[in-house]
């Protein structure tokens, strides 16, 4: 089966700029999750899908960040305005449903100047 | 507080040598428990996971891990190691009513000929 799909691979942006991040999950995976890397320390979990709903994004910051998932399918993710300490690694992940069955994308490595 | 700890930021060994790698963890309910491998610019790959039954689980590549409860700890083990598996590991932790993943903050694994 094709994996989680993640674009762009790279990205560098001045600080106060805006990006958005996409990512198409595995075939038939209900939950979807975006996860951020700062270089240094473990994936953090940002936000949470159950199809095209939220779960859980506690820990997203919601005056720059934003999320969605139209359709219960593919998501984006968007950073405005894009801050110097944004700078990491975002992953997606998806799942059939429940903690075991985590599949991770490759991650799109965001640099801000 | 739910947290885990890889007290060892970076370890070098010999190819061939025996490697242990270091997890404990905090969690305040019946922990779910894995380890993954995260290889340059690419995403993370499930090495092996713990939910119940045995204490000592078998993954992928050759590698185990342990569960000792009385010690909260999981680490992972393998008896010899190969130049592919220099890499940086994660030990994660979850439980049963959540999806969320809590990370290490990872051990980067350098292997010599």
């Amino acid at each position: 089966e094709a994996g989680v799909a993640q674009s762009p691979r790279y990205k560098i942006i001045e600080k106060r700029q805006s990006v958005a991040f996409w990512c198409n999950p595995i075939s038939g995976h209900a939950t979807l999750y975006w996860y951020q890397q700062i270089l240094g320390q473990g994936p953090k979990l940002l936000i949470q899908f159950q199809n095209n709903g939220v779960v859980d994004d506690s820990q997203l910051p919601k005056d720059r960040f934003s999320a969605e998932r139209l359709k219960g399918v593919d998501s984006t993710l968007k950073i405005q305005p894009a801050k110097l300490e944004d700078s990491a690694v975002y992953l997606c992940a998806s799942s059939l449903g429940g903690i075991s069955g985590y599949t991770f994308g490759s991650g799109t490595r965001l640099t801000v100047v | 507080a739910q947290s885990v700890t890889q007290p060892d930021i970076h370890i070098t060994v010999s190819e061939g040598a025996s490697l242990e790698l270091r997890c404990n963890y905090s969690y305040g309910a019946t922990p779910y428990l894995f380890w993954y491998v995260q290889s340059p610019g690419q995403g993370l790959q499930l090495l092996l996971k713990y939910f119940s039954g045995d204490t000592l689980v078998q993954g992928i590549k050759g590698f185990e891990a342990e569960f000792k409860r009385s010690q909260s700890s999981f680490n992972l083990r393998k008896p010899s190691v190969h130049w592919s598996d220099a890499a940086e590991y994660f030990c994660a932790v979850g439980g049963k009513n959540t999806d969320k993943l809590i990370f290490g903050t990872g051990t980067r694994l350098q292997v010599f000929p």
